[in-house]
């Protein structure tokens, strides 16, 4: 198993462009999740999915768009960059009725 | 004021110390309490969790939760250089799923 997997490993953007983050996982997790890790902060949740076809806002949703059409991919979109964006996205992903969610390795977004 | 405050550290130590890293919260609606380690540039992993007030070991690592003082600590004993790496706290309810709120992380350093 690959676990999750994130895609590309790091990115630069220009304010106002647009870009998706790709998240993948192999073991077949119905709950899947978006931070992002900004310095003394901790990880804040942008969006969550609790399987296919269905999605919901996190604590800092805005300027991020989700959407998850298979039990495997959720991507995170951003849909004009903005520099508050610089930050390192995780993916994580869970199985129903269990506590431990798996992390991938991070995404660092840099928006000038 | 954040749901969940963690000293950022950071925190340096000799071999072989023991090492406290310590919690507080505000929301007394947290059921469930988790340490995640995570090494530099990669994602965080599930350490410990615990679902009830006191200490649950693991090998070198106890993980305490004090519900009535809003609390939780993570005890490592005989650290070794191997530990060096961020800690975050995070919690979370049963009812919001895989929803959980992080501290900000401190940073450990042992030194041989």
């Amino acid at each position: 198993n690959a676990g999750v997997t994130q895609t590309p490993k790091f990115q630069v953007l220009k304010t106002g462009q647009s870009m998706t983050l790709q998240c993948a996982q192999d073991m077949n997790h119905e709950y899947m999740s978006w931070y992002r890790q900004d310095p003394g902060m901790g990880l804040r949740l942008i969006h969550y999915s609790v399987g296919a076809g269905i999605t919901d806002q996190g604590e800092v949703p805005n300027g991020y768009n989700v959407s998850r059409s298979t039990t495997e991919d959720f991507p995170l979109r951003l849909l004009s960059a903005a520099p508050s964006q610089t930050s390192v996205y995780f993916c994580a992903s869970k199985a129903a009725l269990t506590d431990t969610q798996y992390f991938g390795p991070g995404t660092r977004l840099t928006v000038l | 004021q954040k749901e969940v405050e963690q000293d950022p550290g950071p925190l340096s130590v000799p071999e072989g110390a023991i090492v406290s890293l310590n919690c507080t919260y505000s929301n007394s609606a947290f059921q469930y309490f988790m340490w995640y380690r995570q090494y530099s540039r990669k994602g965080p992993e599930l350490l410990m969790y615990t679902y009830s007030s006191g200490n649950k070991e693991d090998g070198r690592f106890t993980a305490q939760v004090d519900k009535s003082s809003k609390y939780i600590s993570l005890f490592i004993r005989d650290s070794q250089p191997s530990d060096s790496a961020t800690y975050l706290c995070a919690m979370g309810r049963v009812e919001y799923g895989n929803k959980l709120v992080f501290g900000a992380g401190t940073i450990l350093r042992v030194k041989s």
